[in-house]
């Protein structure tokens, strides 16, 4: 297992546009987490599913946002009606629920949004 | 006022000076995460600590649950120990909450 994969890397859109990005955790981690990180800041929570239930999820997270773990694997997070403002790295990370790295967090290399 | 405070912001030292990097926080936390993070993005978990002390190569990184305290220490510092340098603290619960970030430049 090569960690947690993001997909795409970078994207770029224009304003208005819907952009969907996904993470691929390590395998058997049953949780994961979102996060967006803007220019010079740390990252701040987004939202974290336990297996494919989504327990927790950030007032940062509007309407216009959503994710899902369908299955409990990978995840997806979608942004509709993109703004300028949602112009950030979106950062996933995955955790074991037991065993030494329990709580321990493994990122992902993140996805950079850019919204013209 | 932020959940989690780091000091410095910024921290340019030369090759092979000790560097301290401090955290504090002000709510109750399970555990708290030293990261780094090098241009591009890509994070990497340093240490996570809930009580006394780790050291892994020239990193030490110490943790007063009483004082609510945190410190990140570079030993014999070199150019590529430059990166930001994040604190983060995992709340009763599973979210990180993190620090705004060290930017650390060691120059030659």
């Amino acid at each position: 297992d090569t960690g947690v994969s993001q997909d795409p890397r970078h994207k770029i859109t224009k304003r208005g546009q819907n952009v969907t990005f996904r993470c691929d955790p390590i395998s058997e981690h049953n949780r994961l987490y979102w996060y967006r990180q803007t220019l010079g800041q740390g990252p701040e929570f987004l939202t974290y599913f336990q297996n494919e239930a989504q327990l927790e999820k950030s007032r940062l997270l509007s309407d216009r946002f959503s994710a899902e773990r369908p299955k409990g694997s990978f995840s997806t997070l979608e942004i509709q009606r993109t703004e300028q403002g949602d112009s950030a790295m979106y950062l996933c990370a995955s955790s074991p629920a037991f065993g030494r790295s329990y709580n321990e967090q493994f990122f992902g290399p993140g996805t950079r949004l850019t919204v013209l | 006022k932020n959940e989690v405070e780091q000091s410095p912001q910024n921290l340019t030292a030369q090759e092979g000076e000790f560097i301290t990097i401090n955290c504090s926080y002000s709510v109750g936390i399970s555990a708290l995460h030293w990261l780094q993070q090098h241009p591009g993005g890509g994070i990497v978990s340093l240490f996570m600590l809930s009580s006394g002390k780790k050291k892994h190569g020239r990193l030490i990184a110490t943790i007063n649950i009483q004082e609510k305290h945190s410190s990140l220490h570079i030993t014999a510092s070199h150019p590529r120990d430059s990166a930001v340098y994040i604190c983060a603290v995992m709340e009763y619960g599973n979210k990180l909450v993190f620090g705004a970030g060290t930017i650390l430049r060691v120059k030659s």
